[in-house]
């Protein structure tokens, strides 16, 4: 697709339930990265994958959230157990991956997760 | 680590007018990049304009120019001609060059909400 997409746009759950976050990167972006938007952190990086490189998972805040990149393309954001404090905006973005390192994240529209 | 400061939470602007936002931050590397995003009430993270450390010239891309003080760690945006659309959250990212599998992220400020008036 022309841009990057993500599912569901909203997500309600309940405390406990386990959510899957869906990121369809921009065609040819080798690398991917997951950020969280929430009202008390504002935003943070949570994971980024680079190819068939390991992620880099500095940015999760707990092992209830773990990630994978399928095919070197699409992404899914896995929270387990989920707790109130998860609640926010889950943002993924995309980029090329230049020799320079001068590439330029371009972001999804995110999903908003409310956890009951 | 590095930190990305926004001091003014809100800022209004009249319909053609020119506003700027500020920004700074704080880092002990000497190449990096740093970033203005506007958030929409959409929530997609928008590219506005970027700027190479290594370069001298304040980069501009139509009314949107930067003030880049690399000894000052400053990075302010500035809006010409201000138009209703450009009313949203704009939010100032730093990022490192990339080395191997580390350090890619980009770290962002809080963010300062702009208001455009009619």
């Amino acid at each position: 697709g022309a841009g990057v997409s993500q599912s569901p746009s909203n997500k309600v759950t309940e405390k406990g339930k386990d959510v899957e976050l869906r990121c369809d990167p921009i065609s040819g972006h080798t690398a991917l990265y997951w950020y969280r938007q929430s009202l008390g952190q504002g935003l943070e990086f949570l994971i980024y994958f680079q190819g068939n490189s390991a992620p880099d998972k500095s940015g999760l805040p707990s092992d209830r959230f773990s990630a994978e990149r399928t095919g070197g393309s699409v992404s899914t954001l896995t929270i387990q157990r989920t707790q109130q404090e998860d609640s926010a905006v889950y943002l993924c973005a995309s980029s090329l991956s230049t020799s320079g390192g001068q590439e330029t994240q371009y972001f999804g529209p995110g999903t908003r997760l409310l956890v009951l | 680590a590095q930190t990305v400061t926004q001091s003014q939470p809100e800022m209004s602007v009249q319909e053609a007018e020119t506003v700027t936002l500020s920004c700074t931050y704080d880092t002990s590397e000497s190449d990096y990049y740093l970033f203005w995003y506007k958030q929409p009430p959409s929530r997609q993270m928008i590219l506005v304009i970027r700027q190479e450390a290594y370069k001298q010239q304040n980069a501009t891309e139509n009314r949107f120019s930067v003030n880049f003080q690399k000894a000052a760690k400053s990075f302010s945006l500035k809006i010409s001609d201000s138009q209703l659309g450009d009313a949203a959250m704009y939010f100032c990212a730093y990022r490192r060059p990339r080395k191997d599998n580390a350090g890619n992220m980009l770290t962002f400020g809080g963010g300062t909400r702009l208001m455009v008036k009619p």
